[in-house]
This record gives C-alpha cells, sequence and structure tokens, in this order.
C-alpha cells in the first residue's frame, strides 16, 4: 500500500520568502502526481500535475518536482505572500483510478 | 455557475439515521469519487464512478452505499450512521487526471 509522507507538517514563514515544500511515498509505481491546495473549511484545488515521464512542471509562482525513482517530490514556492497561507496535500496516482493517496498536507503561514 | 456543488454543507444527525449526501457536477466528467477527510488519517477514497451506472469500492467502503443513475449526480448514502461516521466529506470529479472537488459536507452523527 502506497504511503506518502509530507515533512514539515506545519511552517511559519515571512511574506516574501522562497520555500520548499517536502513529498515522499513508497511505491514508485506511479502513475502521476498531483499538488493541492486546501484552505480552511474548503476543498482541495488541484494546483500542479506531474506525469511520471515529467521531471517538473510550473505554474506562475509555483514548481513542483518529481523523482520518481527516489519517490520523491518538491513544492518550491517563489516569493511567497499571505495568500499562499493554505495546505498543501500531494497525491501519488498509481495505474488504477482508485489508486491516488494522499499525504496529510504541510500547513504553511505567509507572515505579512 | 459551472462546478461541482455538494449539499447539505453541514449535517447533524444521530446513530443508526439514514443519510445522503448529494453531489451534482455540471462538467460531464466521467469519473466521480467520494472521499472522507478525519484528522489522523488524512484523505480516504470511500467510493469511486467511472461512468453512469458503474460504479466501485474504494479504501473504506464500510457503511457506504452509492449510486450513479445519471453522470452528473453521485449521491452517497450512510445506510445507519455510527459515530465513527463523523466526517467531512469531499465528492470530487476527474478530467484529463486532474481531480476538482466539492467544499465538502460536514457530518456529525450523535
Amino acid at each position: 500500500k502506497q504511503e506518502v509522507t509530507q515533512i514539515p507538517a506545519a511552517l511559519s514563514v515571512p511574506e516574501g520568502e522562497n520555500l520548499v515544500l517536502n513529498c515522499s511515498f513508497t511505491d514508485s509505481a506511479i502513475y502521476n502526481l498531483q499538488w493541492f491546495r486546501q484552505d480552511p473549511g474548503k476543498g482541495l484545488t488541484s494546483l500542479l500535475l506531474i506525469q511520471s515521464s515529467q521531471r517538473e512542471q510550473t505554474s506562475g509562482r509555483l514548481n513542483a518536482s518529481l523523482d520518481k525513482s527516489s519517490g520523491r517530490s518538491t513544492l518550491y514556492i517563489a516569493a511567497s505572500q499571505p495568500g499562499d497561507s493554505a495546505t498543501y496535500l500531494c497525491a501519488p496516482q498509481g495505474y488504477n483510478n482508485n489508486d491516488m493517496r494522499f499525504g496529510a498536507g504541510t500547513r504553511l503561514t505567509v507572515k505579512p | 455557475d459551472a462546478g461541482i456543488t455538494q449539499s447539505p454543507r453541514y449535517k447533524i444527525t444521530e446513530t443508526g439515521r439514514q443519510v445522503t449526501l448529494m453531489c451534482h457536477q455540471t462538467w460531464s466528467h466521467s469519473y466521480m469519487f467520494w472521499y472522507r477527510q478525519d484528522l489522523g488519517h488524512g484523505l480516504r477514497l470511500i467510493y469511486y464512478s467511472a461512468a453512469a451506472d458503474i460504479t466501485d469500492k474504494g479504501e473504506v467502503p464500510d457503511g457506504y452505499v452509492v449510486s450513479r443513475s445519471k453522470t452528473e449526480n453521485f449521491p452517497l448514502t450512510l445506510e445507519s450512521a455510527t459515530r465513527s461516521q463523523t466526517s467531512v466529506y469531499f465528492c470530487a470529479s476527474s478530467e484529463s487526471e486532474r481531480l476538482f472537488f466539492g467544499s465538502g459536507t460536514q457530518l456529525s452523527v450523535l
């Protein structure tokens, strides 16, 4: 069974800092990996999707990398803003449609 | 507005009662999913559906029933609610491998 770990569990940074969120997974046989954002009391929003054949994906100030062989992904947030405060979850997807596993998330607080 | 909507937003019920959580999407996505989110367990898949009239179990299906007579609707029924089913329930649909989530239903079973 795929196990997903996200470190750190919580992170507090001042506005403007660049930061890295880490995700590790135990089964490298994945089809893709998604990063999501969840605001308090809300559903999840897909931020980036990386196919297993890709090394990274970028969207604005966000960059996600994937090292499938080592079971790791990182989400890099450049020039953080208070509006980035949320919980970020990673979710590797296996080859079956019911085979997506979520990490517990990293709760990010960006202080003005 | 287009999207995925869940109702009710909040629900309080008693043990043993039947409860149905509704999910409606306007995109005509083929795949739909039900997840529950609990502290200490994260998000876990309850049931999913590949198309109308095609449903299958996820990781934690016991005590739940789903149906999908129309592509746009995917209701989740708790046949006889238990306290362990107190949770936040999320419905999602999938397009091009990306998941789109509803805002969730917070269910409390007393």
